[in-house]
C-alpha cells in the first residue's frame, strides 16, 4: 500500500525554539495534505489543509503564524511549530490524498510525530 | 454543534467473540463514514469506508453498518483475536469530494486470550 512518511517521529525541544515536521508521500503524488493534532485520549483534530503551491487553509482557532505550513512539492509538506511552548506538546499526524493511479482519491496517514516541549 | 460520539471509551472482550463498537453523530449529514485502527504512538490505518446510501459493508472479519436515520454506525469484528487489540476511530466526511475528516475519540478494544 501507499506510504506516508513523517520525520522526525519523536522530537524534544526547549520552550521558545521552533520545530519542523516533514510529511512525505513516498510512492504517490499528493496535491492535498492534512495536518492533525492529537492529545492523549482525544480525537484527531484537523489543524489545516495544505495545498501544493498555495497557502494552507487553517481551521478555526489554529494560529497560522504559529503553525507554519509549506507544501512546496507534490510529495512534501512541512509543519513548523514556531516558538514552541509546553502546551504545544502533542502528537502531530499528517495525511495525504493521492491524485493519480489506482489510489486516486484515497487518503493515507503518516505514522505521526510526537513533540515534547520542555 | 456537530458531534461524533464513540460511546465506549474502552471495551474488553474474550478472544473468539464478536466485538461491536458504536459511533453516533449529531448535527451532521455525512456523505461517507470511515473506520480506522490506531495503535499506541502510531498513525491511523484505514479499515473500511461506507457511503450514506449503503447499509452494510464487509471486509474479511470486519463488518460496518450505517443507519442515517439513527445517525449511527456499528463496527463489528468477528472471531476477535488478541492482535485486534487497538483503538478504533470512526470518522465522517461531510460531502462528496471533501476529504476533510472529523474523528471521534475512539474506542480502545482489548481482546483477552
Amino acid at each position: 500500500g501507499a506510504v506516508v512518511s513523517q520525520h522526525p517521529s519523536r522530537v524534544i525541544c526547549k520552550s521558545g525554539t521552533s520545530v519542523k515536521i516533514e510529511c512525505r508521500s513516498l510512492d504517490f503524488q499528493a496535491t492535498t495534505m492534512f495536518w492533525y493534532r492529537q492529545f492523549p485520549k482525544q480525537s484527531l483534530m484537523l489543524m489545516a489543509t495544505s495545498n501544493e503551491g498555495s497557502k494552507a487553509t487553517y481551521e478555526q482557532g489554529v494560529e497560522k503564524d504559529k503553525f507554519l505550513i509549506n507544501h512546496a512539492s507534490l510529495t512534501l509538506s512541512t509543519l513548523t511549530v514556531t516558538s514552541a511552548h509546553p502546551e504545544d506538546s502533542s502528537f502531530y499526524i499528517c495525511s495525504a490524498r493521492a491524485i493519480a493511479g489506482g489510489m486516486a482519491g484515497e487518503l493515507f496517514f503518516g505514522e505521526g510525530s510526537r513533540l515534547t516541549v520542555l | 454543534s456537530q458531534k461524533i460520539e464513540q460511546n465506549s471509551e474502552a471495551l474488553n472482550i474474550q478472544e473468539g467473540k464478536t466485538a461491536t463498537l458504536t459511533c453516533n453523530y449529531t448535527n451532521y449529514s455525512p456523505a461517507y463514514l470511515q473506520w480506522y485502527r490506531q495503535d499506541p504512538g502510531r498513525g491511523p490505518v484505514f479499515l473500511l469506508l461506507i457511503r450514506e446510501n449503503e447499509k452494510e459493508k464487509r471486509k474479511e472479519r470486519l463488518k460496518v453498518t450505517f443507519d442515517t436515520t439513527l445517525k449511527q454506525s456499528l463496527f463489528h469484528i468477528t472471531a476477535s483475536q488478541p492482535a485486534d487489540s487497538a483503538t478504533y476511530l470512526c470518522a465522517l466526511t461531510s460531502g462528496a469530494g471533501s476529504y476533510q475528516l472529523t474523528f471521534g475519540k475512539g474506542t480502545k478494544l482489548s481482546v483477552i486470550p
